[in-house]
């Protein structure tokens, strides 16, 4: 069963950036589209974006668009999150998700996550 | 893109049966059959309980169920038990090709 790690996560200062990572086990990493969840301490979740199995499409919340960048490395199984222009409602657990088949709308596969925080 | 709306809280006994709702718009749940519902107990990553409405994919008790009329969606646990106590969020896909969450529920067995 395909495992998912992120990693990268820390506290940085308001405008700063960061890159989250996803490691995924497994050689079917490549037949999915991988997605970033958020979730601030103590609320609820909320999708943030998605990529399709080449990296040719990509998708983003409202809340991103502009800063946060998503890609992938099918090479080396591995998910990406560039965070820029970061801010104090960036603040939270971000989880690395898949739906675990190909074509799947749902979140079937989830990481431990890893916490951002911004804060001076 | 606003959250999907669903009640903060349930609460139900041990056995009963407790329905959790989730209401979106023609954008997102009324217009596609790619609703997902996660259990999430407190430190821990979400669970997938339901997808596509009503599937349940392999280990999920069919304790849980799911629907959808209209820009609604449910959410069904019967024979609630103490391990069911968690938050619960529904998902959809949308018309703008992402992803929107619920605000959340938080399920009580008492």
């Amino acid at each position: 069963e395909v495992q998912l790690v992120e990693s990268g996560g820390g506290l940085v200062q308001p405008g700063g950036s960061l890159r989250l990572s996803c490691a995924a086990s497994g050689s079917t990493f490549s037949s999915y589209w991988m997605h970033w969840v958020r979730q601030a301490p103590g609320k609820g979740l909320v999708w943030v974006s998605r990529i399709n199995t080449d990296g040719s499409t990509t998708n983003y919340a409202d809340s991103v668009k502009g800063r946060f960048t998503i890609s992938r490395d099918n090479a080396k199984n591995t998910l990406y999150l560039q965070m820029n222009s970061l801010r104090a409602e960036d603040t939270a657990v971000y989880y690395c998700a898949s739906p675990g088949v190909r074509d799947g709308y749902n979140f079937d596969l989830w990481g431990r996550g890893t916490l951002v925080t911004v804060s001076s | 893109q606003s959250a999907l709306t669903q009640p903060a809280s349930v609460s139900g006994s041990p056995g009963q049966s407790i329905t959790i709702s989730c209401t979106g718009t023609s954008s997102d749940v009324g217009d596609y059959n790619y609703v997902s519902w996660y259990q999430q107990h407190p430190g821990k990553a979400p669970k997938l309980m339901i997808y596509d409405v009503s599937k349940r994919p392999s280990g999920v008790s069919n304790r849980f169920s799911g629907s959808k009329s209209g820009n609604t969606a449910s959410l069904t646990i019967s024979g609630l038990q103490a391990e069911d106590e968690a938050d619960y969020y529904c998902s959809s896909y949308t018309s703008s090709s992402t992803y929107v969450f619920g605000t959340g529920t938080k399920v009580t067995v008492l």
